[in-house]
């Protein structure tokens, strides 16, 4: 079974602080994508990364692939009370991308 | 366009009693999947469907069964419920090439009791 482990699990910051979120594996995968879940929703997709060493960035949110591929982090700058929400990151493996492997999640709080 | 669609939103079962959890798309999306989202442990698949008449078992089928006889809809159904069975249940369609996103329905909240 291949496992995404991601940390921290609970994070609570003040508005304008920095964090980083951890997504890592022992197995490689061949796409990364990072989902942000709000309270009552499904998880929306943010961002996919494809190759080793990939930086996207989104806004205030920078997306890193490891040079690997068994990796991920997310990290975000000056956060604001609209990032509160549960981040999760997804392995997609070879040619089919369908059954994606989800780490347990990041539950973010940026109070006020 | 409404994406992908649930219902019902919340639902409490007793132990024992069966239901069809409903989920229906109209993005033309040949995949389909069903999760449950458990606090604290992410999302498992239970069933995934590449196409209208093929369904296959994910990580955690036990308990649950599927159908996908159009291409619209995916619903899933639990027999003789469980309290293992309450949880957060969301359908999602993915489009074709790889790697592509999950379009994920809003979830239905299940509690068995």
């Amino acid at each position: 079974t291949q496992l995404l482990e991601q940390s921290p699990q609970f994070l609570s910051i003040q508005e304008g602080e920095n964090l980083t979120v951890y997504c890592n594996s022992s197995s490689v995968f061949s796409s990364l994508q990072w989902y942000r879940q709000e309270p009552g929703e499904g998880p929306v997709l943010l961002v996919t990364v494809v190759t080793g060493g990939e930086v996207k960035k989104l806004k205030r949110l920078t997306f890193q692939f490891g040079d690997a591929r068994k990796d991920s982090s997310l990290h975000i700058t000056a956060a604001q009370p609209g990032d509160t929400g549960l981040y999760l990151c997804a392995g997609g493996r070879g040619g089919s991308n369908y059954k994606l492997t989800f780490g347990k999640g990041t539950l973010l709080t940026v109070n006020p | 366009n409404a994406g992908v669609t649930q219902t019902p939103k919340f639902r409490i079962l007793k132990i024992g009693q069966s239901m069809t959890l409903q989920c229906t798309q109209d993005m033309n999306h040949n995949y389909m999947y069903w999760y449950r989202q458990d606090p604290g442990m992410g999302l498992k698949l239970i069933y995934y469907s590449v196409g209208a008449g093929i369904t296959d078992k994910g990580e955690v089928p036990n308990g649950y069964n599927v159908s996908r006889s159009t291409t619209e809809d995916f619903p899933l159904r639990l027999e003789l419920a469980a309290p293992s069975q309450t949880s957060v249940y969301f359908c999602a369609t993915q489009p074709p090439g790889s790697p592509s996103p999950l379009h994920f329905g809003n979830g239905t909240r299940l509690t068995v009791t």
